[in-house]
């Protein structure tokens, strides 16, 4: 079965610092995609960086980045020069067929 | 801006009320989904729906009904609910299942049931 885990169900970062959220996952598929999902207070789901499994060169976009660690199913992500807007919950996914699987959630607080 | 519009966006109901959620895809997506988040609890797919036919029904109670009458058209209807049934409703659309595809939520449908 195919399982999403996020062990961090809070963090808290300073503006303009970096932080990392931890994912780790199972899956018994050899390709497959990973995905970071950010959820804000206005409560619409959006994507946020994907990783394709088959790539060994790690995902990013603009402040975002992942650490993609196949072989230990890790998918950190990273959130560099931390800003007020980063204040969200943030899910990480593993699709599987119809599916998404979802992660439980990090709650991520930006402090001024 | 969203491309996937819900509507209500609250909505508080007797457990013997009869209301529906309605959620719309400006994607041109074939694929659309209803997935129930409630709090504490991981994003609980509740139904697939592929080019208008049900794919997929996660054993969800009978009290919730989907009705899907074209590909940009997605709706819930709700009948005798639980208090337990209380959540957030999100609405997500897909280009299909391939590998990689995004999906693209709504901002979700605020649900009470008293």
């Amino acid at each position: 079965a195919q399982t999403v885990t996020q062990s961090q169900p809070e963090m808290s970062v300073q503006e303009a610092e970096t932080v990392t959220l931890s994912c780790t996952y199972d899956t018994s598929e050899s390709d497959y995609y990973l995905f970071w999902y950010k959820q804000p207070p206005s409560r619409q789901m959006i994507l946020v960086i994907r990783q394709e499994a088959y790539k060994q060169q790690n995902a990013t976009e603009n402040r975002f980045s992942v650490n993609f660690q196949k072989a230990a199913k890790s998918f950190s992500l990273k959130i560099s020069d931390s800003q007020l807007g980063d204040a969200a919950m943030y899910f990480c996914a593993l699709p599987h067929g119809q599916n998404f699987v979802f992660g439980p959630g990090t709650r991520l607080s930006v402090l001024p | 801006e969203t491309g996937v519009t819900q509507t209500p966006r609250h909505l508080v109901m007797g457990m013997t009320n009869k209301k529906s959620l309605k959620c719309e895809q400006h994607l041109g997506h074939n694929a659309m989904y209803w997935y129930k988040q409630s709090a504490k609890k991981p994003l609980e797919l509740m139904f697939v729906y592929n080019f208008k036919e049900q794919t997929e029904n996660n054993s969800v109670p009978s009290r919730f009904s989907p009705e899907c009458p074209n590909s940009s058209h997605l709706f819930l209807h709700l009948h005798t609910l639980q208090p337990e049934d209380s959540a957030l409703y999100l609405c997500a659309s897909s280009q299909g299942f391939t590998r990689g595809n995004t999906i693209y939520f709504g901002e979700g449908s605020w649900l009470t049931v008293v």
